[in-house]
């Protein structure tokens, strides 16, 4: 089993619509999550964090459930610029001064008019 | 200031030979990562540096692969007697050294090894 875990998608979807992704991750031990956006042949951007309270951005709100091991990001009024490939990621650990961070394989978005 | 620098941006070479790759963090940054973006896979980590330790290489997937890191700065990470399966795209990161601060990811380097 992978250690994050998304619908590759692609989600297609019009201008307008609220589009939602949902993410699971296995290591309990995880101490901070992020939603990254990667572009066509770029490096991924961070988009925001996560948090058990709910984080808003805008059109853009993450939701974290310890319990489950869930992350969740929902995308409201999309627009064209919204399409890209969205990458759940987790971070555990690596020394008190580092972590590293999983990656999920990504869910992939396409705006369409 | 100036983000995550890569060098070179693409590298085409022959299997069998030694490459060499380039990560210039963003200065202050005293974290360094190093990861890998295979076709249609996740990214994968490699392995980071603390200034100019790397505390943890497991990541490195085999022992072809090494890194270095000198004056708490520049990082390079060589491949040597590359193979095919090397083909990817490795991508370097930087943070401040706090378990919780955000990494930073340069363009990458695209290497294809023929």
């Amino acid at each position: 089993r992978k250690e994050v875990e998304q619908d590759p998608g692609p989600f297609n979807v019009p201008e307008g619509a609220t589009v939602a992704f949902n993410c699971t991750y296995s290591n309990s031990a995880s101490q901070s999550f992020f939603w990254y956006r990667q572009d066509c042949r770029k490096e991924p951007k961070l988009l925001m964090s996560v948090y058990s309270s709910g984080n808003e951005d805008g059109r853009f709100t993450a939701q974290l459930n310890r319990a489950s091991q869930y992350i969740s990001l929902l995308i409201r009024d999309s627009k064209l610029s919204d399409s890209a490939t969205y990458l759940c990621v987790v971070t555990s650990e690596l020394t008190g001064t580092a972590s590293k961070l999983t990656f999920g394989t990504g869910t992939r978005l396409q705006v369409t008019l | 200031g100036a983000g995550v620098s890569q060098s070179p941006s693409n590298k085409v070479t022959e299997k069998g030979k030694d490459v060499e790759l380039r990560c210039d963090p963003i200065s202050g940054h005293t974290a360094l990562y190093w990861y890998r973006q295979s076709l249609g896979q996740g990214l994968e980590f490699l392995i980071y540096f603390q200034g100019n330790s790397a505390p943890d290489k497991s990541g490195l997937p085999s022992d072809r692969f090494s890194a270095e890191r000198t004056g708490g700065s520049v990082s390079t990470l060589t491949i040597q007697r590359t193979q095919q399966e090397d083909s990817a795209v490795y991508l370097c990161a930087s943070s401040l050294g706090q378990v919780k601060n955000i990494q930073y990811f340069g363009a990458g380097t695209r290497l294809s090894v023929l």
